[in-house]
């Protein structure tokens, strides 16, 4: 079935210094959607990213859609503690279209 | 606007034993999707409803069933519970006529099975 892999599983960084996280998938995506979910909290909807290519920015954070769109990433400049928490991409798939999440990348920022 | 609501929100049961979680969407949406979340498996999609009707639905046992009523509102029932089944149970609901849109998620249901 279709797999989605994210590396880092963890990252530890000093804070201020960037952080990114890549999303690749087995099969292609018709979109791309990003969610965080801080210790002890339910995942929330960071964005959705839908064009090949596609490049989106929040702030400190740039989200980006590969050319082939099977591949995603989520890079955070200058963290802060309130990064804390684990970065999951999620697709559709299957034959159902149902959201598969990636295996998550868990962000620890040290003051 | 209320968010997703789920309840319980902490229960321990006992191996063998049923277990029921409630879930309520944000009024006006008609789709609800449950995950399964544990450190080893990370999220992992059990089942969607759309107008009561199950659309979508995970490998997981028959052992993991769902219903949604006519206000929404969804349930999920674990029977014979494994203590492989303790994890955090999460639902979602997202916005009519939105397939594979955002996804909001209540607070969970964490279950622990001794």
């Amino acid at each position: 079935g279709q797999q989605v892999m994210q590396i880092p599983q963890y990252q530890h960084v000093q804070e201020g210094e960037d952080f990114t996280t890549y999303c690749n998938s087995s099969t292609t995506l018709s979109n791309i959607q990003w969610y965080k979910q801080r210790p002890g909290g339910h995942p929330v909807f960071l964005i959705q990213l839908v064009k090949s290519g596609e490049v989106k920015k929040q702030k400190r954070l740039t989200f980006q859609f590969g050319e082939a769109k099977k591949n995603s990433s989520l890079h955070i400049t200058a963290t802060q503690t309130t990064d804390v928490g684990t970065y999951f991409c999620a697709g559709p798939g299957g034959a159902t279209n149902k959201l598969i999440f990636g295996t998550g990348t868990l962000l620890a920022v040290q003051p | 606007k209320a968010g997703v609501t789920q309840t319980p929100r902490y229960l321990i049961k006992t191996r063998g034993q049923q277990v029921t979680l409630s879930c309520s969407p944000i009024s006006g949406h008609r789709s609800v999707s449950w995950y399964q979340q544990t450190p080893g498996q990370g999220l992992q999609f059990l089942f969607e409803y759309f107008s009561e009707t199950q659309r979508n639905k995970g490998n997981f046992p028959g052992r993991f069933s769902g219903r949604q009523f006519s206000n929404s509102r969804s349930e999920m029932n674990v029977s014979t519970l494994e203590l492989g089944d303790s994890a955090l149970y999460l639902c979602a609901s997202s916005r009519p006529g939105v397939n594979t849109g955002e996804l909001f998620f209540g607070e969970g249901s964490r279950l622990t099975v001794l």
